[in-house]
């Protein structure tokens, strides 16, 4: 079954401690990126990957690290949360289109719920 | 900036009310547009997507937008709704040729009463 899964779907840490959300796809798409979902904000861009190797900075980047050693994976890393990190996180993937970004359908992960005391 | 935006942040309907959510975006360049939904506790779905040809697109479950490239819209319809049509939806461009950076609108919640 093609899908994106996130892991974990719920957290909740504390200020500094360091923490990977870990997504993975298994539809060998090129494109891959992390958003933030907030309250009357919409979805915002963290970042997002063309390839392996390749990333660049969304809307909202700051706080945030990400790697594409494999093509599949694509962690978002917090270094040192703080709580205005408190948000959902949505990782997708599809297929690079024309533009180089996202082609045909952007098939989205189930989200995990970060709280950050 | 470019930015998106979506004029109505809550929209209440009636079942088989018309339905019109508005969608402006600031870019003078080439864009991919889309429409996405989010059922209560679910994730994004793909509604639509228009990328180049007719400025018409129609989507799933009865859903259509149209792209007016002077007015900087891509505009979603649907001629009657249904209960089941309450989520929140987002609209989203891509900038082309500008890598894959996707800016989305902040979301309307539609409730649709029975």
């Amino acid at each position: 079954e093609a899908q994106v899964t996130q892991n974990p779907r719920y957290l909740i840490t504390v200020t500094g401690k360091k923490l990977t959300v870990t997504c993975s796809q298994n539809m060998n798409h090129e494109y891959m990126s992390w958003y933030r979902q907030d309250p009357g904000l919409g979805l915002r861009q963290i970042y997002y990957s063309m390839n392996v190797e390749v990333t660049d900075k969304g809307d909202v980047p700051e706080g945030y690290k990400v790697s594409r050693k494999e093509k599949r994976n694509f962690p978002l890393i917090l270094e040192s949360p703080s709580p205005n990190q408190t948000s959902l996180y949505f990782c997708a993937s599809s297929l690079a289109g024309t533009s180089g970004g996202p082609g045909e359908t952007q098939y989205f992960g189930p989200g995990t719920r970060l709280l950050v005391l | 900036a470019q930015s998106v935006s979506q004029h109505n942040h809550h929209v209440i309907l009636s079942e088989a009310a018309s339905l019109e959510l508005g969608c402006n975006y600031s870019y003078g360049g080439t864009v991919n547009l889309f429409w996405y939904v989010q059922y209560p506790g679910q994730h994004l779905q793909l509604l639509l997507k228009y990328f180049s040809g007719d400025p018409l697109v129609k989507g799933i479950k009865g859903f259509e937008a149209e792209f007016i490239k002077s007015k900087f819209s891509f505009n979603l319809r649907k001629p009657s709704v249904q209960w089941s049509d309450t989520a929140e939806y987002f609209c989203a461009v891509l900038l082309y040729n500008q890598g894959g950076k996707l800016i989305f609108g902040q979301g309307t919640e539609l409730s649709v009463k029975p």
